[in-house]
């Protein structure tokens, strides 16, 4: 069974802060996605990794940035954290395409910007 | 690239009655849509998923049916149960990898 490990459910942070969403999986996927979900708004992708040190703009990849040192782990970063970032945020991993396709979410976080 | 319309967004059914969600998508080269089940409070979790060489596939009380010429898919679930009462994503997947999901159908069945 994939497990996919958000480090934090629920966060607190300040304006202007910079803020690490740490994700980690444990089934060897090479793939490798953060989204948020906003009510009315379902997910939205914001960047997205095929593979080590590998990553792309999703939909909505301003104010964020991301980060794959290991294949197993996939930062979000938000340089400086603000009002309009507070959301839930969601990590998910997949296998090649050819072994089925469907993500598997990690619990996600709940970010709050004061 | 993809998008994807779900309605309705709101689904209120009696327990025991049929539920049906419909998303429609735009990209015709889209070969896989999955949908997910998110409780509250819970993260979302794969229910059923169908490909484009299908045009339907069935789970006990949950069946999905794809349209690819008009470009749209629907979730059915039959004898609705409270434990049904759930946020609803469809999704499509475009080139890369890349789902691209619907708003989401809040589902309540009322016992």
């Amino acid at each position: 069974d994939v497990k996919v490990t958000q480090s934090s459910r629920y966060l607190v942070k300040r304006t202007g802060e910079k803020v690490f969403l740490e994700c980690v999986q444990d089934m060897d996927h090479e793939n490798m996605f953060w989204y948020r979900q906003d009510p009315g708004l379902g997910l939205r992708l914001i960047y997205f990794s095929y593979d080590v040190k590998m990553k792309e703009k999703g939909d909505i990849p301003e104010g964020y940035s991301v980060s794959r040192e290991k294949k197993e782990r996939f930062s979000l970063i938000l340089e400086s954290a603000s009002t309009n970032q507070t959301s839930m945020y969601l990590c998910a991993s997949s296998g090649r395409p050819d072994s089925g396709g469907g993500y598997t979410f990690g619990s996600g976080t709940r970010l709050t910007v004061v | 690239g993809e998008n994807v319309e779900q309605h309705p967004s709101t689904l209120s059914v009696q327990e025991g009655d049929s539920a049906v969600i419909k998303c429609t998508y735009s990209d015709s080269a889209s070969n896989y849509f999955p949908w997910y089940k998110q409780e509250l409070g819970k993260r979302p979790q794969l229910i059923i998923d169908i490909r484009s060489n299908v045009g339907e596939k069935k789970d006990q009380r949950i069946a999905v049916t794809l349209n690819k010429t008009a470009k749209h898919f629907s979730l059915h679930i039959t004898e609705t149960q409270p434990e049904d009462s759930a946020v609803y994503f469809c999704a499509a997947m475009e080139y890369g990898n890349k789902l691209v999901f619907g708003a989401g159908t809040i589902l309540r069945v009322k016992s």
